[in-house]
Formats: structure tokens, C-alpha cells, sequence
């Protein structure tokens, strides 16, 4: 299985761009690249998914380099909202292991 | 449309009860998941269901944890004879599986407290 290694916590200020990075040393070849924002007494929600070079959506980009031993999401212009838990996922057909996450504090 | 539904939302126990949690998956979802993430700690793997198929039970913590999923829709999580360590909010996902790793949809998890 696929383990990952993220900060434990960031901080950051409103209007910043946040990246958080997550690595991944042993992905195997049909593993996916996911992320996760979770707030307190929720489930964690999705944000975006990658394979390999870069995915963007409206709310956030994934950068993955061409070995995929790592990702990072980048969050743009963050704001108070965004403080968080970030988790980032490695995922094929098999068991679906997240880590810790890394806890993100956006002050003013 | 209806996301995922877990029951009931808060549960306090005495150690040494059974307790069971409810999850309704969205509909259509073929695959679902149960996890556990105990106080500032990551999503610890339990079970995971996938159609027909039997299911991956890998990550149960001991023989009195044990999951059902009925008709390939509600899926209930026994816990028999709890312990004050069992305490931990228990969350569900269900995926459709349509694709590789196609991303889970998670309820908010019912947060069980043994006495």
C-alpha cells in the first residue's frame, strides 16, 4: 500500500496561496492521486483528484511531478473558510488509507 | 441529491453494550466504506464493501467489530461488548466505482462514546 507523508499543521493569512505538499514514494501505476478538506464534526468532502501533471478546478490545483512521488495542492488566495484538515490519498482497487492530514490555519 | 446518511448522529454507551450504526449510501453507489477517526487522529480504515463481492474486512480491530450490507444498500457496523477505547466517530463513504478510484462521498459520522 501506498503510505503518504504530509505536514502535520500550516499557517497561513487570508489571501495567500497555500501548497501543501504530500508524498508518496512507493504509488504504483494505477494509483490516483486525491485530496480531502475535512472540517470539524464532518466528513471529509472532496477537492480534486490527479494522475499526473496538473489538474485544476475551481477551487484548487494539483501539481504532480513525472515520477509521482509526490503532490501538491495549491490553494489560491485562501480565506478564513479554508481552515482546515487536507488530506491527501493514494488509491487504486485496493484499501483506501488516509493519513493524518495536515491542519491548516488561515488567520486574518 | 441525497448524500450519504449516518445513524444516529451521537451515541453514548456503557462499556460492555452492543451498539450498531446505521449508513445509507447515496443511491447507485456500489462500494462503501466504514472508517474511525478517534480524537485529532486520521481516518483509520475498518471495512470496506464492494457489490457483490465479498467484503475486505482488513482493517476490523478485533472480533467484536463486525459490518453488514444489506441488498447492496444500508450497511449496519456491530460493535459488541464495547470499550471505553472504542470511543470514536465512525464515518461511512460510498463511492460509485464507475471508474478507478473514483472519489468517496462521506456522511458526518455518528460519534460514539463508551461510558
Amino acid at each position: 500500500l501506498a503510505k503518504t507523508t504530509q505536514p502535520i499543521s500550516m499557517d497561513s493569512y487570508e489571501g495567500q496561496e497555500v501548497n501543501i505538499t504530500c508524498s508518496h514514494n512507493n504509488i504504483a501505476t494505477n494509483d490516483y492521486i486525491t485530496w480531502y478538506q475535512q472540517f470539524p464534526s464532518q466528513g471529509p468532502r472532496f477537492i480534486i483528484q490527479g494522475y499526473k501533471t496538473k489538474v485544476t478546478n475551481e477551487v484548487a490545483s494539483l501539481f504532480i511531478p513525472a515520477d509521482r512521488k509526490s503532490s501538491t495542492l495549491s490553494l489560491p488566495r485562501v480565506s478564513l473558510s479554508d481552515t482546515a484538515v487536507y488530506y491527501c490519498l493514494v488509491s487504486g482497487y485496493s484499501t483506501l488509507t488516509f493519513g493524518k492530514g495536515t491542519m491548516l490555519l488561515v488567520s486574518p | 441529491g441525497a448524500g450519504v446518511s449516518q445513524s444516529p448522529s451521537n451515541k453514548v454507551t456503557e462499556k460492555g453494550k452492543d451498539v450498531e450504526l446505521r449508513c445509507d449510501p447515496i443511491s447507485g453507489h456500489t462500494a462503501l466504506y466504514w472508517y474511525r477517526q478517534s480524537l485529532g487522529q486520521g481516518l483509520e480504515f475498518l471495512i470496506y464493501f464492494q457489490g457483490n463481492s465479498a467484503p475486505d474486512k482488513s482493517g476490523l480491530p478485533s472480533d467484536r467489530f463486525s459490518a453488514e450490507r444489506t441488498g447492496g444498500s444500508v450497511s449496519t457496523l456491530t460493535i459488541q461488548r464495547t470499550q471505553q477505547e472504542d470511543s470514536a466517530v465512525y464515518l461511512c463513504a460510498s463511492s460509485p466505482r464507475d471508474r478507478e478510484a473514483s472519489p468517496l462521498h462521506f456522511g458526518n459520522g455518528t460519534r460514539l462514546t463508551v461510558t
